[in-house]
Formats: C-alpha cells, sequence, structure tokens
C-alpha cells in the first residue's frame, strides 16, 4: 500500500471555526489531491499540488486553501467551517500517471 | 467539466453470478480509470485504459474502452461477496492532472 495517511481521521467542529486536514505521503510522490465525497455527488475535486508551493483549484475550491511546503505535507484549510463542509476529505497521491492515484483513508468532517 | 454517468446507480447480484457496469462520457475520453471503494475506506485502483478498444484484466474483473461511444465498460465474471463495494469509473482531461469521477455504482454480493 501506498504511504499515505491523513489526520485527523473524524473531526466534529463548530460554524464558524477555522479547521486544517494535514495528508502526508512517505512516496516521495510529485502530485497530491484534496477530495471531498458526498451522497448524490460523488468524489470532487478541491484543491490539488504539482510541486511543493505549486497549488491549483478544482471543482469545489470555494471556502477551502491549501499549503504544500514539503513534498511529503498537503495541508487543507476551511478558513471558517460551515455546515456545507460536513463532508468525508480524501488525499491522493500520483506520480507520472495522473490518473493512477493513491487515496488515504480518509477524514470524515462534521460541522455542527 | 466533463461528465460521467455510471449505471447501473446500484446492483445486487447472487454470488457466482456475472456482472456489467458502464461508464459513459459526455466529453472525449482521454484516459479512463476505474476504483473500488470499500465502505469507509479510500479508493484503490484497479486499472488504466487509454486507447480505444483497449483491454484489460485484473483477476475476475476486466475493463474495456469504447472510444466510439464515449463509454468504458467494468466487466466481473463469477461474482464473489469480496468483489462488493463501491466501483468508480473517473477520465482526465487532455493536458490537464485533474481527474473528474462519476458518482458510482454500489455493489451487494448475496452469498
Amino acid at each position: 500500500d501506498a504511504g499515505i495517511t491523513q489526520s485527523p481521521r473524524h473531526k466534529v467542529t463548530e460554524t464558524g471555526t477555522p479547521v486544517t486536514l494535514r495528508c502526508h505521503q512517505t512516496e516521495n510522490h510529485r502530485y497530491m489531491y484534496w477530495y471531498r465525497q458526498d451522497p448524490g455527488h460523488g468524489l470532487r475535486l478541491i484543491h490539488y499540488s504539482y510541486g511543493v508551493k505549486d497549488t491549483d483549484k478544482g471543482e469545489v475550491s470555494d471556502g477551502y486553501s491549501v499549503s504544500r511546503s514539503k513534498t511529503e505535507d498537503f495541508l487543507l484549510t476551511l478558513e471558517s467551517a460551515t455546515s456545507s463542509q460536513t463532508s468525508v476529505y480524501f488525499c491522493a497521491i500520483s506520480e507520472g500517471v495522473p490518473g493512477e492515484q493513491f487515496f488515504g483513508p480518509g477524514t470524515r468532517l462534521t460541522v455542527l | 467539466s466533463q461528465e460521467l454517468e455510471q449505471s447501473p446507480q446500484s446492483l445486487i447480484v447472487q454470488e457466482g453470478k456475472n456482472l456489467t457496469i458502464n461508464c459513459t462520457s459526455s466529453k472525449t475520453l482521454y484516459g479512463l480509470y476505474w476504483y473500488k471503494q470499500k465502505y469507509g475506506e479510500g479508493l484503490i485502483f484497479l486499472m488504466m485504459l487509454q486507447k480505444g478498444g483497449e483491454e484489460k484484466s485484473h483477476e475476475k474483473i476486466t475493463a474495456k474502452l469504447d472510444e466510439k461511444k464515449q463509454q468504458s465498460s467494468l466487466h466481473i465474471t463469477a461474482s464473489q461477496p469480496s468483489h462488493a463495494g463501491i466501483y468508480l469509473c473517473g477520465a482526465d482531461r487532455a493536458g490537464s492532472y485533474q481527474l473528474t469521477f462519476g458518482k458510482g455504482t454500489k455493489l451487494s454480493v448475496i452469498p
């Protein structure tokens, strides 16, 4: 299995609070991605990174920011969490072949 | 954006039966990827198809790409309870590292 972890695995927070999710990889892969998965919407890309300090927006980036200061870490921040951001968040990594992505175990976030 | 329609949305089959899941794109397909997800877990990469007519197999799972129809099919032969889960197709756009996913097909296999 690809060495990719996410923390925390579960989080409950209140509306308006900042939240940061962490994705850590030990594979030295160049590309990293943040997705959210919701019933009826499937898996949607939030942001992705194609190198250290190089990031770009995905399909549903509003309300989210990311940072990548090291190859192995990709952080997703919700500056002011809203109930619509309750979801399961997945991090993924890839190297060379964009589509062959390896996924982390996911973080279940609940915003009350 | 690339739209991927999967059918059926859910499927219940008896163990030992064959089944097919389809993924149809509204735009030109460049690369088509199949993933499997077990409940509460991340996605596991199954196969990637890039050329029209390409067919790949992994154990009892076969995937084909029909470029003209902009469609891919995933066929499972002699299904087993271990095949149960959600199957998702993903597609990329030319020059992009982003993947767009279908909403998934939930497969249940009854022993």
